[in-house]
Formats: C-alpha cells, structure tokens, sequence
C-alpha cells in the first residue's frame, strides 16, 4: 500500500510565526503536491514538484513556498502565518500522471 | 479553466436507499479517479477507470466512465451509514501534471 505520512496532524500557531507542515511518501512516487481544503472551496493547489529540487506554482502559491531536497520529503513553508492561512493542509503524491495518493491532512488553525 | 463539476452537491438519504452521483466535464480525461473524505481525513481512493465506458463494481458501489470519457458516475446500492462522508472525482487530462478535483458531493447515510 502506498503510504503518504504527514508529520503533524494539527497545529495552532501564532500570526507571523514560521510555520513546517512535512510530508513524506514511501513508494519512490517523481510527483508530490501540496493542497489547501475549506469550506465552499473545495481543494486548491498551493505547490507541486515532479522531480528533487524541481517546484512548480499551483493555483494559490502566494503567502507559501516549499522545500524537495530530497525525493520522498515534500515540505510546505509558511513564512509568515496569517490568519487566512488556516486551514486543513493535504499532501499528495503520484507516480508520473497516474493516481493521486494523499496524506491524512494536517489542519492548521493560526491565531 | 478545467472542471469537474459534480451533481448532487448535498444528499441525505435513508439507510437502505440507492443514489447515484455524477461527475460531468467538457474535457476528456486519460483516467478518473473516485475518493471519499471523512470528516477530518485525507481522500481515499476508491478507483481508477481508464477506458471509455468501463464499469468498475468495489462490493456495493458501481463507477462508470462515459465512453467519451469527459463523465463518471458513481452508483451506491443499498446505502448504509458508514457511505457517509465527501465524494470527490478527480483526473488529468492528457499530457499535464495538473490534476483536477470535482466540487465535491456530501452523503449524509442516516440509519
């Protein structure tokens, strides 16, 4: 089975603090991604990698960056949390353009 | 902009009941998957169809590609509480890493 392991499940930080949501997989998988869920929303791309030290803009990058140095460690940066940033936090992975396998989520509450 | 756009939004049924969700786009896709959310989780997949026209049954559920394959439905006999939850489709269209996400159907199974 395909295992998507995200290191925090929930999270409350304070506004401007440094926020690390990891995430590993174990199955070699070139693609990993990371998506924001809310209400009404529906699930949205921040960031996506297809290959170590290789990222790409999703749909809603600003206000986060991310880290792949190494190919099965995908890791979302909050530079500077806001209170908008509060959400449920999903990480993906995916061998080439095939299926998605996604993480237990990580909710991320910002006060 | 791709969509998925699926239909019902909402559905509360009886235990015991048949629904069926669909999942419409005027885009052809290479394969489509199926996921159901609980509160609090991540996605989890259900299936994968690739070719148009393809059933798939998993026990009590039944997933269909439309021979074009820009649609899917997903048919549930005989509902029972624990079909609860968010029904997603999603896919990738030939030759892009961007996979899309439907708007997402929620099942309310009451016993």
């Amino acid at each position: 089975d395909v295992k998507v392991t995200q290191s925090s499940r929930y999270l409350v930080k304070r506004t401007g603090e440094k926020v690390f949501l990891e995430c590993v997989q174990d199955m070699d998988h070139e693609n990993m991604f990371w998506y924001r869920q809310d209400p009404g929303l529906g699930l949205r791309l921040i960031y996506f990698s297809y290959d170590v030290k290789m990222k790409e803009k999703g749909d809603i990058p600003e206000g986060y960056s991310v880290s792949r140095e190494k190919k099965e460690r995908f890791s979302l940066i909050l530079e500077s949390a806001s209170t908008n940033q509060t959400s449920m936090y999903l990480c993906a992975s995916r061998p080439g353009k095939n299926t998605i396998y996604f993480g237990e989520g990580s909710w991320l509450t910002v006060v | 902009t791709q969509l998925l756009e699926q239909s019902p939004q909402f559905l509360s049924i009886q235990e015991g009941e048949n629904l069926t969700v669909y999942c419409n786009s005027s885009s052809v896709f290479s394969s489509l998957q199926w996921y159901r959310q609980e509160p609090g989780e991540g996605p989890v997949l259900l299936v994968t169809v690739v070719t148009g026209g393809e059933v798939k049954k998993l026990k009590r559920l039944t997933f269909q590609f439309g021979d074009a394959r820009k649609d899917s439905s997903l048919h549930i006999t005989a509902a029972q509480p624990g079909d609860t939850g968010l029904y997603l489709c999603a896919g990738s269209t030939s030759g892009t890493y961007k996979y899309i996400f439907g708007t997402g159907t929620r099942l309310k199974v009451l016993a």
